[in-house]
């Protein structure tokens, strides 16, 4: 019963360098987040994907990019990582658009960008 | 920005005491959802709202979703060491589909 999986589970980074952040879900989940995770500041949606083949924006899209690949996988894409993006990334999946909404998350990647 | 205001930020505690937090916006929610998370893990859902004025329990802890839609609650009884852990609200907007989150409310327990 995975859930939610994340992939990597710890990554170190350069400044400048790239990395795609995996996820995928086996609950038939229509909706996928990616969310950071930044001590006192709470979990902040980054993107989000309402269903297969759409994404929206969040509260702090800036320097990220992201693929709903197909129903079970959504990835995150750092182009050029950036100290400032050193966090806690969790990616979650909900129930069905018009039913009732419950997120789960997965176990989350630490990101450290030197 | 937040649409959540949680509080309090953190908690100092003795067990065996009760816990009170609350999630308040100037928006109207259709769902309030309350997570924990532990050190090093994603958060777990703990308890799931869906109307106003809905009170529901899931073992030691209750929670409610206020009656004007834009406030919810959650309440743990006799607190016990493994309440530790980092509690957030969540909600989802009026017409919108993705949840927002509440900063957090960090409980420490003395034994």
């Amino acid at each position: 019963n995975a859930g939610v999986t994340q992939t990597p589970k710890f990554q170190v980074l350069k400044t400048g360098q790239s990395m795609t952040l995996q996820c995928a879900q086996d609950m038939n989940h229509n909706s996928m987040y990616w969310y950071r995770q930044d001590p006192g500041m709470g979990l902040r949606l980054i993107y989000y994907s309402a269903s297969e083949g759409t994404t929206d924006k969040g509260e702090v899209p800036n320097g990220y990019n992201v693929s709903r690949l197909n129903k079970r996988e959504f990835s995150l894409r750092l182009e050029s990582a950036a100290p400032s993006q050193t966090s806690v990334y969790f990616c979650a999946s909900s129930t069905p658009t018009g039913r009732r909404t419950e997120a789960f998350f997965g176990q989350g990647t630490r990101l450290t960008v030197v | 920005g937040q649409q959540l205001n949680q509080s309090p930020q953190s908690m100092f505690i003795q067990e065996g005491e009760d816990v009170s937090m609350n999630c308040t916006s100037s928006s109207i929610f259709n769902t309030w959802l309350w997570y924990k998370q532990d050190p090093g893990e994603g958060p777990v859902l703990l308890i799931a709202l869906y109307k106003a004025g809905e009170l529901t329990s899931n073992g030691r802890l209750t929670a409610q979703f206020g009656i004007t839609r834009k406030d919810s609650f959650l309440n743990i009884s006799a607190s016990i060491p493994s309440d530790v852990g980092i509690y957030f609200c969540a909600g989802q907007l009026q017409g919108a589909q993705k949840l927002v989150f509440g900063q957090g409310t960090r409980l420490t327990i003395n034994p």
